[in-house]
């Protein structure tokens, strides 16, 4: 069975700093994988898919990468903003399982 | 529809109450998935819909929860005997076909008393 783990499960960076959420799951034979947004009380919004074939996937300032053999999957946010801060989810979408999420807080 | 649409958005019942949660998918999306949200966690799959069927139905924690979609759109997510414990946030996606990207919609809150 495919485990999804996200550490750290909370960050505190201060506004602007560059930073990387991490995912990792345990059985590598996956299709795709996704990555999502939550804010308190709301439904997940869609960050990057990446697709098995890729590497990685950009939208402005956010960068995930997938390394299929080593089980991780990064997600890089480059100068942070307050308007950052919120739970960030990784899912295997092919096992359709979820990590539970890194809760992130960008202070001004 | 233009997004993932579930109602009713909060839903409160007593314990031992039956309760149904309706999702309407993207229209085209032939993949359709529930999943059940506690405070603090991930999402948890509970079943997943390819068409009418049910392709996969092993994160039914018990046998009082059912799910249809009898015309490869809308489902309805079926809680019989509702107990305190089911008390969460239920999350439907959609997807253009299996393996695709999600979008989901804002879930129902259920809160059972």
């Amino acid at each position: 069975k495919q485990e999804v783990t996200q550490i750290p499960a909370a960050l505190s960076v201060p506004e602007g700093e560059n930073l990387v959420l991490n995912c990792s799951f345990t059985d590598s034979a996956i299709y795709n994988l996704q990555w999502f947004r939550q804010d308190p009380g709301k439904g997940l919004t869609s960050l990057l898919l990446i697709q098995s074939s890729q590497r990685e996937q950009t939208s402005g300032r956010l960068n995930a990468s997938l390394d299929k053999s080593s089980g991780r999957s990064t997600l890089y946010i480059a100068a942070s903003q307050p308007g950052d801060s919120a739970t960030y989810l990784c899912a295997v979408i092919s096992d359709m399982r979820f990590g539970a999420g890194t809760r992130l807080t960008v202070k001004p | 529809g233009a997004g993932v649409s579930q109602t009713p958005s909060n839903k409160v019942t007593e314990k031992g109450k039956y309760v149904e949660l309706r999702c309407d998918p993207i229209s085209g999306h032939t993949a359709l998935y529930w999943y059940r949200q506690s405070l603090g966690q991930g999402p948890e799959f509970l079943i997943y819909f390819q068409g009418t069927g049910a392709a996969d139905d092993s994160g039914l924690p018990n046998d009082r929860f059912f799910a249809v979609r009898p015309e490869g759109s809308v489902s309805t997510l079926k809680i019989q005997r509702t107990e305190r414990g089911d008390s969460a946030v239920y999350l439907c996606a959609s997807s253009l076909d299996p393996g695709g990207g999600y979008t989901f919609g804002s879930g129902t809150r259920l809160t059972v008393v």
